[in-house]
């Protein structure tokens, strides 16, 4: 079945550093491919998409880009704030849908100042 | 933003008893919600989707006798977990969306299980 698999973390970053969080798929079709963002106490929130190879999603300096070739989705950010702070969840879901997600396990990100 | 809210957002309960958790769409209406549950340390893992009017439809592996799920408003859906027993202690995170491209989560819901 589908899977996302995404580095373990938990990342500890300077402020200004840059990030690199990697996630890579299998899927049996094309499915859309999400971020998510969970700040601490607080839900899910979706952070970036891409829906077909070679879309790049993009928010609050955040980018990823789909790669069939890799099944790859690696998030990554040129400089991280404090405010980054949280945990970031790999997903996709097949026909666009953001109903039926599978999540990746999670990587915790901590940014010191 | 459009919200999903939860409600409680924390439980505590005896072994045996059942707990019951809304998920509501604050703002929009919601034709199809889903239930996920996430263990310490992994992913997030999709329970059953919850369709107003109709029943749910489970994942495999889901008892469904176990996880009572009603959808009786296009704004409401809950999630009862039966008989809990401390093995059913878990987060539970709903996500709802005018639009099944467009999906809100909840805060979640931490389910303790004595």
């Amino acid at each position: 079945g589908d899977s996302v698999t995404q580095m373990e973390g938990p990342v500890t970053l300077s402020e200004e550093a840059f990030l690199t969080i990697n996630c890579t798929y299998t899927a049996t079709g094309y499915p859309s491919l999400f971020w998510y963002v969970q700040y601490p106490g607080e839900g899910l929130q979706l952070l970036l998409k891409a829906t077909k190879a070679d879309d790049k999603g993009s928010n609050k300096g955040f980018e990823a880009t789909y790669r069939k070739e890799t099944t790859s989705f690696h998030l990554e950010k040129g400089s991280v704030q404090v405010s980054d702070s949280a945990v970031y969840f790999c997903a996709l879901s097949e026909g666009g849908s953001q109903g039926n997600l599978i999540f990746g396990k999670g990587t915790k990100l901590s940014v010191k100042p | 933003g459009a919200v999903v809210s939860q409600h409680p957002s924390w439980v505590i309960c005896k072994s045996g008893t059942s707990v019951k958790i809304e998920c509501r769409s604050l703002d929009f209406q919601a034709t199809t919600m889903f239930w996920y549950r996430q263990f310490p340390k992994q992913s997030l893992m999709l329970m059953a989707t919850s369709n107003e009017g109709s029943k749910a439809t489970y994942e495999q592996g889901v008892e469904k006798d176990k996880f009572l799920i009603n959808h009786a408003s296009l704004t409401l859906s809950t999630l009862t977990v039966t008989s809990a027993h401390p093995e059913d202690s878990s987060f539970y995170i709903c996500s709802a969306g005018p639009l099944r491209e467009t999906q809100y989560f909840g805060p979640g819901t931490r389910l303790l299980v004595l």
